[in-house]
């Protein structure tokens, strides 16, 4: 069964630094979403991505934050100027059909020292 | 914005006993709600979902109910076992350009003993 991927599953990062995680969506899919889960939190919603372009964001995606995708099979979330703040799981996830099911990736553990 | 309260937190039972777990929100737009079990260390992954035209569905152990009205959704899992011991989140999503986009609750760690 095709699945979400990312790359690094963890990465360290010092506070400052650009960080770039990487996600491979399943194939077929259009729609892809980064989220943020904080050690022992819920998750959060950060930004959703359609046709090239970035449909909704949350108010934690400000301008430090970018997504895009490079070629036909990457979708990747930027961080300018990593916080300590900052450090939390990133899950990306990706859905086939308008409304539909969301499938999640295994997360990318950020590190800010 | 939407909110999502989500109780309880930590939830404890035995094997073959059921466990309810209970959400409430504030936006009348959302119109998704999806349950996600997350394993430790593992991704969200979808167990069930209800959206607002229908005010129940039972998927074999696990069951969800919506009252629109009151504006609060329930998870129910019958015959427990000690594999449903995982941390289950509620959302409550509104349509965005193709998307639902979700607010989640906090999150409920369910433990099952043997």
């Amino acid at each position: 069964e095709p699945e979400v991927t990312q790359t690094p599953s963890h990465q360290v990062t010092q506070m400052g630094q650009e960080v770039i995680l990487r996600c491979v969506p399943i194939s077929n899919h259009l729609y892809f979403y980064w989220y943020r889960q904080i050690l022992g939190q819920k998750v959060e919603f950060l930004v959703s991505f359609y046709n090239n372009e970035i449909s909704e964001k949350s108010e934690i995606f400000d301008d430090q934050f970018s997504v895009e995708r490079p070629d036909g099979s990457n979708f990747t979330l930027k961080i300018r100027s990593t916080k300590l703040e900052d450090s939390a799981m990133y899950f990306c996830a990706s859905t086939g059909e308008a409304y539909n099911e969301q499938f999640f990736g295994p997360g990318t553990r950020l590190t800010v020292l | 914005g939407e909110n999502v309260e989500q109780h309880p937190s930590t939830l404890s039972v035995q094997e073959g006993d059921s466990a309810v777990i209970k959400c409430t929100y504030s936006d009348s737009a959302s119109n998704y709600f999806p349950w996600y079990k997350q394993e430790l260390g593992k991704r969200p992954q979808l167990i069930i979902d209800i959206r607002s035209n229908v005010g129940e569905k039972k998927d074999q152990r696990i069951a969800v109910t919506l009252n629109k009205t009151a504006k609060h959704f329930s998870l129910h899992i019958t015959e427990t076992q000690p594999e449903d011991s995982a941390v289950y989140f509620c959302a409550a999503s509104i349509r965005s350009g193709g998307s639902y986009i979700p607010t989640f609750g906090r999150g409920t760690s369910l433990i099952v003993h043997p």
